[in-house]
């Protein structure tokens, strides 16, 4: 069965204190992973897209790996704006090309 | 804005009533979603359009019942919902051809029954 699992599901930073989330999946076929990040009341917002193992993206203090089992959001040197929950999501398998998410990690930076 | 736009953002209901939830994109996707976001749980697929026409219903109850008279818009409107139909409902669009560049969600509408 398709499955996404993130890891912590809450995390509290101080600012600059750098970290990472977890997103582990098992998919046959994977056609993509995804991260967004998602404000309280506001809906997902697209950040990254990876296709395959060893590929690496990045947008200001985040960076985003991939290995055959698992992905990493890398927060470099985080800032207060940077708390709200990120989701991971992977297509493929038997999901007919409909996204499978996680259940998230709600992440608090601390000025 | 994301180019995803849902009305109303809130809206509460009792059991017996029936309402609509709208979502409309002009991003020139052809494929638009609804999903459901209750707390502690993933995303849920619901129902996913594909050049209007239904291509996928995950088990949803009859309570639920989409429309997607044009590739722009997409309703849910509801029916004698129970109280564990609270939740937030997402809807997203995207190429269709292409759903491996993403989806674009809109903000929601966070619904509450009574």
């Amino acid at each position: 069965e398709d499955q996404v699992t993130q890891s912590p599901e809450a995390l509290r930073l101080q600012e600059g204190e750098s970290s990472s989330l977890n997103c582990s999946y098992t998919v046959s076929g994977l056609r993509g992973l995804f991260w967004y990040r998602q404000d309280p009341g506001k809906g997902p917002e697209f950040l990254f897209t990876l296709y395959s193992a060893g590929e690496e993206k990045e947008k200001e203090r985040l960076k985003a790996t991939l290995t055959k089992k698992e992905s990493f959001l890398h927060i470099t040197a985080p800032k207060p704006e940077d708390s709200a929950t990120y989701l991971c999501a992977v297509g493929g398998g038997g999901s007919q090309g409909n996204l499978i998410f996680g259940k998230g990690t709600k992440l608090s930076v601390k000025p | 804005e994301t180019g995803v736009t849902q009305t109303p953002r809130h809206l509460v209901m009792g059991m017996t009533n029936k309402k609509s939830l709208k979502c409309e994109q002009h991003l020139g996707h052809n494929a638009m979603y609804w999903y459901k976001q209750s707390a502690k749980k993933p995303l849920e697929l619901m129902f996913v359009y594909s050049l209007e026409e239904r291509v996928e219903n995950n088990s949803v109850p009859s309570r639920f019942s989409p429309e997607c008279p044009n590739s722009s818009h997409l309703f849910l409107h509801l029916h004698t919902l129970q109280p564990e139909d609270s939740a937030l409902y997402l809807c997203a669009s995207s190429h269709r051809q292409t759903q491996w560049g993403g989806y674009t969600f809109g903000s929601g509408t966070r619904l509450t029954v009574v």
